[in-house]
């Protein structure tokens, strides 16, 4: 049971260049999310998606587009690269919420410098 | 919106002694959750607790506690006789909204020297 995995774990972008992000989990968790996290100011939610086949956005998703084809797989694409888009990517999933939200684990990070 | 504040951005403490971490939350919710991760140097997330806004009991597991104040919109965590390997960025984090994504605090990084 490896929980959540992030690929790559390290990337280095020139800006304009794209990139995807793939986070898989081995858990069957509806929910899957992408957090940025840059110093000083803690994790942003990027957009997160509650089944498959299904995304919305979070409070910093331009730039960033998403897809949700397998319900184990939630990848993370950049388009054109910003110097911005410089920081630490987290995926996270989490059971279904009926009643009362779950904890939500999250897959070790990915570091991206864009330059 | 949901809010989460911590104002402690960095604590330095000496081990063996206790250590206090604010949260101090905002929600329009009347039901709520609230929970609290640790990330250690290694940069993964580690979830430490969650609790329901119904129970204002203390909660206590080891050398943590944590105490949830809903008059004060406060849910502090106390680490006991604090160790080196406690050192780590906490972050207090509640749902946007029911049970959709968390919002987190910026964090507050806790250094332990031995």
């Amino acid at each position: 049971n490896a929980g959540v995995t992030q690929t790559p774990k390290f990337r280095v972008l020139k800006t304009g260049q794209s990139m995807t992000l793939l986070c898989a989990q081995d858990m069957n968790h509806e929910y899957m999310y992408w957090y940025r996290q840059d110093p000083g100011m803690g994790l942003r939610l990027i957009h997160y998606s509650v089944g498959e086949g299904t995304t919305a956005k979070g409070e910093v998703p331009d730039g960033y587009n998403v897809s949700r084809l397998k319900k184990q797989n939630f990848l993370l694409g950049l388009e054109s690269a910003a110097p911005s888009q410089t920081s630490v990517y987290f995926c996270a999933s989490s059971t279904r919420a009926y009643l009362a939200p779950y904890e939500q684990y999250f897959g070790p990070g990915t570091r991206l410098t864009v330059t | 919106a949901q809010k989460v504040t911590q104002a402690q951005t960095e604590i330095s403490v000496v081990e063996k002694e206790d250590v206090t971490l604010d949260c101090v939350y905002e929600t329009r919710d009347t039901t709520y959750y609230l929970f609290w991760y640790k990330q250690p140097p290694s940069g993964e997330l580690v979830f430490l607790i969650r609790r329901n806004s119904f129970d204002e009991q203390n909660e206590i597991s080891g050398r943590y506690s944590w105490n949830f104040q809903k008059s004060t919109s406060s849910f502090n965590f106390t680490i006991t006789a604090s160790q080196v390997v406690d050192s780590a960025v906490y972050f207090c984090a509640l749902p946007n909204s029911g049970n959709t994504p968390l919002v987190f605090g910026k964090g507050t990084r806790l250094s332990v020297i031995a």
